[in-house]
């Protein structure tokens, strides 16, 4: 059975800190990692993808990603307490077309 | 923009009722995918498509069907709803060959 675990948190961090999110895969083959965010009685949207080893940059936000450590983890710099929502880490599943999703992360950033 | 829509955001029905939820994508996506999403269990995927007429199940297909007509519209059925259906439902679609799904808003639905 493929994984995707994350720490379901919550994660807390004060408002203008780096919040650190991190995800591990059980799928050695996984090829293409996502990170959603989901505000509370919303859907998923997406907000980072990454296929390479190394970094990934987008405004406040960098997905790293060590495939010879099955990891995957998402940065968010100063963050803001409209960050505060469930971060869902997902991974496809070898050439299905499916993802398989972490339960996610909550993160509370106080002001 | 890519727009993926389902037809209610709230929804109550009845224990043994038929239920139909019915998801749109605007973006020729090929892909298109059920899940449903509980507190502690994630998200959980009942049923895929990859073209019309063509579906695939997924983790929890049980008490559920689908259906596939047209390329841009997905629908979930329940045949006979039971009170552990009651869930938030999503909807998501992507292109052939990626695996960027973009979701609908989510059908938040109970069965009393």
């Amino acid at each position: 059975q493929k994984e995707v675990e994350q720490n379901s948190g919550p994660l807390s961090v004060p408002e203008g800190a780096i919040a650190s999110l991190n995800c591990t895969y059980s799928d050695r083959g996984s090829q293409s990692f996502f990170w959603y965010r989901q505000y509370s009685g919303k859907s998923p949207e997406l907000i980072m993808f990454i296929y390479s080893n190394g970094d990934k940059e987008d405004g406040r936000f960098t997905a790293q990603l060590n495939k010879a450590s099955q990891y995957v983890s998402l940065l968010i710099r100063d963050s803001q307490p409209s960050d505060s929502a469930t971060y869902l880490c997902a991974v496809d599943s070898g050439n299905t077309g499916k993802l398989i999703f972490g339960q996610g992360t909550t993160l509370q950033v106080k002001p | 923009d890519v727009k993926v829509t389902q037809s209610s955001r709230y929804l109550v029905k009845r224990t043994g009722e038929k239920v139909f939820l019915e998801c749109v994508q605007d973006m020729d996506h090929e892909n298109m995918f059920w899940y449903r999403q509980d507190p502690g269990l994630g998200l959980r995927l009942i049923y895929f498509s990859y073209d019309v007429k063509m579906k695939e199940k997924g983790d929890i297909p049980e008490g559920y069907s689908v259906s596939r007509e047209k390329k841009e519209r997905f629908s979930l059925i329940l045949e006979s709803a039971s009170t552990n259906q009651t869930s938030m439902y999503l909807c998501a679609s992507t292109l052939t060959d990626s695996y960027e799904q973009y979701f609908g808003p989510g059908t938040r639905l109970t069965v009393t």
